[in-house]
């Protein structure tokens, strides 16, 4: 079955530092997403991005987050400047287009960054 | 901005009993989904939800959204050790599903004792 494969699994950086997550979302998927989990607490949507451009971002999502899609496959997400507080789960999506509503996200299964 | 309530948080039952766990909030979504997750992994998919009180079933999960598409449960019957996790539920902003943003519940954690 296909599936979102993420690296690296585990990363420990220090602060300041840049970060880039890599994610290879479903091959015929065409939205892709960044989410995170800081431990113990609730999943959270950070970015979309389909047809090569960002569609939504939230409040966490700052200047220090950029997204890119450099080929047919890879989709990242460049941390520029490590803060203690970046330091979460990774988890990058995808889903297939379309206009029903039921269609699904499928998660990979993330990238956990520690900052120290 | 759109809340999912989880409960019960934490949940230890034995073996073969059945469970009801709930996913509320105060706002419509398009759809839901139910997730699974390990420790250290990503949330895996159970099911998803669109139709107001839709039911779909999963072997011994049986999955229901409100009339409202405001709520949801999950009901395990004859829970197994293998049922221990953390399970999560996600709502779905925007009706036309192609900007899928999720709105994430905090779990309830199941642990099924022997």
């Amino acid at each position: 079955e296909p599936e979102v494969t993420q690296t690296p699994s585990h990363q420990v950086t220090q602060m300041g530092q840049e970060v880039i997550l890599r994610c290879v979302p479903i091959s015929n998927h065409l939205y892709f997403y960044w989410y995170r989990q800081i431990l113990g607490q609730k999943v959270e949507f950070l970015v979309s991005f389909y047809n090569n451009e960002i569609s939504e971002k939230s409040e966490i999502f700052d200047d220090q987050f950029s997204v890119e899609r450099p080929d047919g496959s890879n989709f990242t997400l460049k941390i520029r400047s490590t803060k203690l507080e970046d330091s979460a789960m990774y988890f990058c999506a995808s889903a297939p287009v379309g206009s029903y509503s039921g269609n699904t996200i499928y998660f990979g299964e993330g990238s956990w960054l520690t900052v120290v | 901005t759109q809340l999912l309530e989880q409960s019960p948080q934490f949940l230890s039952i034995q073996e073969g009993e059945n469970l009801t766990v709930y996913c509320n909030s105060s706002s419509v979504f398009s759809s839901l989904q139910w997730y699974r997750q390990e420790p250290g992994e990503g949330p895996v998919l159970l099911v998803t939800v669109v139709t107001g009180g839709e039911v779909k079933k999963l072997k011994r999960l049986t999955f229901q959204f409100g009339d409202a598409r405001k709520d949801s449960s999950l009901h395990i019957t004859a829970a197994q050790p293998g049922d221990t996790g953390l399970y999560l539920c996600a709502g779905a902003e925007g009706g036309d599903g192609n900007n899928r943003k999720l709105i994430w519940g905090l779990g309830t954690s199941l642990a099924v004792n022997p």
